[in-house]
């Protein structure tokens, strides 16, 4: 089955970049969305199809696809962005199913 | 807008089986999959499986496999999901959520339930 690499944590200072990798073999040839949860909340889309950006979601948060590793970048970052964020794809080789990375700890120091 | 409520929380003995439902509001129910994804105390996202309403066709994580079922009522706007011979470790917040076909042609998530918590406990 497919495997999605994320770390655990990310920590980075307000007004500062995070970026957000997922690892996964030859990741640049599926499409790679993003989620974001908060504690005791349901997950929230934040980017689909590597880069694209549902609306409501600001500009801020960016994606980038290619090789073995996805990217989400997360510009000027607030203390509201400290979160939990997972990506995913579809896994269509084996038993066609979604796959999620094990998820990374988004700190704001 | 879309919405997915999902029934209450559960709590059962293990050995015995849950069944959640997820009733989707604004939209067309046959037009999208629906798939089920759990999350245990502290542990990250785990899909489950999906159903496809308009065919009644549902498809399974391997690690599910024997052990859920997915249903759809089209009439109701209702998925079900249904997990049997329940153990600890089965305890985890289940969610539904609405999948869009992306570029590749395979699915995210953009609309999800509130969640259900499911303990399982003697």
């Amino acid at each position: 089955s497919y495997v999605l690499t994320q770390p655990p944590s990310v920590s980075v200072a307000p007004g500062q970049t995070a970026r957000i990798t997922c690892g996964g073999n030859n990741i640049g040839s599926k499409s790679v969305h993003w989620y974001q949860q908060k504690p005791g909340q349901a997950p929230v889309l934040v980017v689909y199809d590597d880069s694209d950006r549902p609306s409501g979601i600001p500009e801020r948060f960016s994606g980038s696809n290619s090789g073995n590793t996805a990217t989400l970048t997360i510009s000027r970052v607030e203390a509201g962005d400290e979160a939990d964020y997972y990506c995913q794809v579809w896994d269509s080789s084996s038993d066609h199913s979604g796959v999620f990375g094990g998820g990374t700890k988004l700190t704001v120091l | 807008q879309v919405q997915l409520v999902q029934s209450g929380a559960e709590v059962k003995k293990p050995g015995s089986s849950v069944k959640v439902s997820c009733k989707a509001s604004g939209g067309t129910f046959s037009s999208y999959t629906i798939s089920w994804v759990r999350q245990a105390p502290g542990q990250g996202l785990e899909w489950m499986g999906r159903i496809i309403p308009i065919l009644g066709i549902a498809n399974y994580a391997q690690k599910f496999q024997g052990r859920v079922t997915i249903t759809a009522d089209k009439s109701t706007s209702t998925a079900y999901m249904e997990l049997s011979s329940l153990r600890s470790e089965d305890t985890a917040v289940y969610y539904c959520a609405r999948g869009t076909v992306g570029r590749d042609g395979f699915e995210y998530f953009q609309h999800w339930g509130q969640g259900t918590l499911v303990t399982v406990s003697s």
